[in-house]
């Protein structure tokens, strides 16, 4: 079965650094795809940026970009340049076929 | 307009309590979830439908019984609701399957049973 696996449960950083989140995950399929979600006190979930494994290239979406090692099983979200709207959950999800598994989260705090 | 839309937002019941949580999603998708976010905000997907039938249906106590009326509609209905049900839950949707496809989320319906 598939396990995704993020074992910073907090991270802080202050305004305007650069913080790294880690994640790491499990899967014997070799085509998927893998995200981060964030999550706000809101509580609505936002998707941050998509990768697919098939794709060597490592996604960007403004601030944020992701360093994929597929042989590794890891896909960190690196964000830049952090502003206080940046504190929230983050969770990294696999999907292959019919569902999208979390990771159990990463707490960001972000200090002025 | 909303995406995904749930209610109620918040409820609060009491244990043995029957209570429905209803989802509508405006995107065209055919493919509808129940996510369960516990108190160590862990998610765990419940069921999914796709075009109205039973795609997933985890390890869920039959407590819990999904009906989705039409490709568009997703409902969730809990009998004799226990203290361990209490959470956050969302609903979910995306064209096909989770595979390739995005999710987009509900805002979220926290069950508080006392």
């Amino acid at each position: 079965a598939q396990t995704v696996t993020q074992s910073q449960p907090e991270m802080s950083v202050q305004e305007a650094e650069t913080v790294t989140l880690s994640c790491t995950y499990d899967t014997s399929e070799s085509d998927y795809y893998l995200f981060w979600y964030k999550q706000p006190p809101s509580r609505q979930m936002i998707l941050v940026i998509r990768q697919e494994a098939y794709k060597q290239q490592n996604a960007t979406e403004n601030r944020f970009s992701v360093n994929f090692q597929k042989a590794a099983k890891s896909f960190s979200l690196k964000i830049s340049d952090s502003q206080l709207g940046d504190a929230a959950m983050y969770f990294c999800a696999y999907s292959n076929t019919d569902k999208l598994i979390f990771g159990t989260g990463t707490r960001l705090q972000v200090f002025p | 307009d909303t995406a995904v839309s749930q209610t109620p937002k918040y409820l609060v019941t009491q244990m043995g309590n029957d209570k429905s949580i209803k989802c509508e999603q405006n995107l065209g998708h055919d493919t509808m979830y129940w996510y369960k976010q516990d108190s160590k905000k862990f998610l765990k997907i419940m069921f999914s439908y796709n075009n109205k039938e039973l795609i997933i249906n985890e390890t869920v106590p039959n407590r819990f019984s999904p009906k989705s009326p039409d490709k568009a509609h997703l409902n969730l209905h809990i009998n004799s609701l226990e203290l361990g049900d209490s959470a956050v839950y969302f609903c979910a949707s995306s064209q096909g399957g989770a595979g390739a496809n995005v999710l987009t989320f509900g805002a979220g319906s926290r069950l508080t049973v006392l």
